[in-house]
């Protein structure tokens, strides 16, 4: 079993539409929470960082923690074609904060 | 422009010679690591470096080498490329000395493909 598992899709949506991706984890110890944004043939871009459990927003970008069910998610209001992109999910402990774990990522295409 | 640059950025090989895939950052990072990228794993790290001298193993190290001499620098090297290192590489650098400030800095990626 991976110890960061997220749907690789591809998730199409019409412009305007809520995005909505998860992903789940094994490691209790997972602490640091990140969604990066990769467009094609581009590295990966952080978009969200969050610390522990709740929410924080971003404009039209919303992370949430559920350390209790180990559950991550991240929401894209009012979605744009400029979002059409692979979303990761990333985590990290305290203890080996050296270390992300990435989870496989997420194709979301915004059709205008 | 602060950026990590990675060269070649695409290179095709042939099983058993040697290759370096060459990492830089122009931002004073202390921490730098290796990714390599593959449908359906996503990104999986290889080799991490916490400062000058200072490297460690990541997930997937086997078949990989690393050093760090200078701050900026942090090559990637195949001793002996097989088939299955065939894959898209990034490297990374972040500011604090661990992964944990979460703001990595990707290179823009090296297509490398073993035959």
């Amino acid at each position: 079993q991976k110890e960061v598992e997220q749907d690789p899709g591809p998730l199409s949506v019409p412009e305007g539409a809520i995005v909505s991706l998860n992903c789940t984890y094994s490691n209790s110890a997972f602490q640091y929470f990140m969604w990066y944004r990769q467009y094609s043939r581009k590295g990966p871009e952080l978009l969200m960082y969050t610390y522990s459990s709740g929410n924080k927003e971003d404009g039209r970008f919303t992370a949430q923690v559920d350390k209790s069910s180990k559950y991550i998610s991240l929401f894209i209001r009012d979605s744009q074609p400029s979002d059409s992109a692979t979303y990761l999910c990333a985590m990290s402990s305290i203890s080996n904060d050296y270390k992300l774990s990435f989870g496989a990522g997420t194709t979301v295409t915004v059709r205008a | 422009e602060a950026q990590v640059t990675q060269n070649p950025r695409y290179l095709i090989t042939v099983t058993g010679k040697k290759l370096t895939v060459t990492c830089s950052q122009n931002m004073n990072h202390e921490y730098m690591s290796w990714y390599r990228q593959d449908p359906g794993l996503g990104l999986r790290q290889i080799y991490y470096s916490m400062n000058v001298e200072v490297t460690d193993k990541g997930d997937v190290p086997e078949g990989y080498k690393v050093s760090r001499k200078e701050k900026r620098n942090f090559p990637l090297i195949l001793e002996s490329p097989s088939p299955n290192q065939t894959s898209l590489y990034f490297c990374a650098s972040s500011p604090t000395s661990g992964a944990s400030s979460g703001e990595q800095y990707f290179g823009p990626g090296t297509r490398l493909t073993v035959t």
